[in-house]
């Protein structure tokens, strides 16, 4: 098994641009989520879903667009990036169905907004 | 609003120095404690739950444990392969979602 798979690894943006970070899990996880890790401070959650067609807000959701059509793939789109949005995501999956049991996260990627 | 406090910030230790690290935390009704580890690069990796003061848990060189107020990851004749950034995390019955802390960066010194 994979396990949580996130493309790409480094991205640099202009402000403005928009772009679509992709997370695939083989692991049949209903739950999926997306974080961002900021020096001096915690994750934070931006997105989750619970299952396929069902997704909410996190804690700072604002500038983010989610979906997850199928139970595998939980992409995360930027629709505008600004440079507030540099930072390093990472998606996140757990079997539980919540979003906190046991997560497993994929290797992150590292995104830059000039 | 849940808070999660850890201390110290970085660590270094000698090869075989034992020392804890401590998460103090701050929630409305303690449904779970989590330690993950993060090494540079990757994401975190999952390494315990503890659910009720006085619960321990431990895995090789790393011991967990829970009060009512903090927990510390004890850990016992450190090795190298220990450094890594040590995160912690709580849930609450209200929400089910975590709140992380901003870690301890562990260093051992061969």
């Amino acid at each position: 098994n994979a396990g949580v798979t996130q493309t790409p690894k480094f991205q640099v943006l202009k402000t403005g641009q928009s772009m679509t970070l992709q997370c695939a899990q083989d692991m049949n996880h209903e739950y999926m989520s997306w974080y961002r890790q900021d020096p001096g401070m915690g994750l934070r959650l931006i997105h989750y879903s619970v299952g396929a067609g069902i997704t909410d807000q996190g804690e700072v959701p604002n500038g983010y667009n989610v979906s997850r059509s199928t139970t595998e793939d939980f992409p995360l789109r930027l629709l505008s990036a600004a440079p507030s949005q540099t930072s390093v995501y990472f998606c996140a999956s757990s079997q539980a169905g919540t979003g906190d049991e046991k997560l497993f996260f994929g290797s992150g990627t590292q995104l830059s907004v000039l | 609003e849940d808070q999660v406090t850890q201390s110290p910030e970085a660590l270094r230790l000698q090869e075989g120095e034992s020392s804890s690290l401590n998460c103090s935390y701050t929630v409305s009704g303690l449904r779970g404690l989590f330690w993950y580890r993060q090494d540079p690069g990757k994401g975190p990796e999952f390494l315990f739950t503890l659910y009720s003061a006085g619960e321990e848990k431990e895995k090789e060189r790393l011991k967990a444990t829970l009060t009512k107020k903090e927990s510390f990851l004890h850990i016992t004749a450190p090795k190298p392969e220990d450094s890594a950034t040590y995160l912690c995390a709580v849930s609450n019955f209200g929400n089910e979602k975590l709140t992380f802390g901003t870690g301890t960066r562990l260093t051992i010194i061969p």
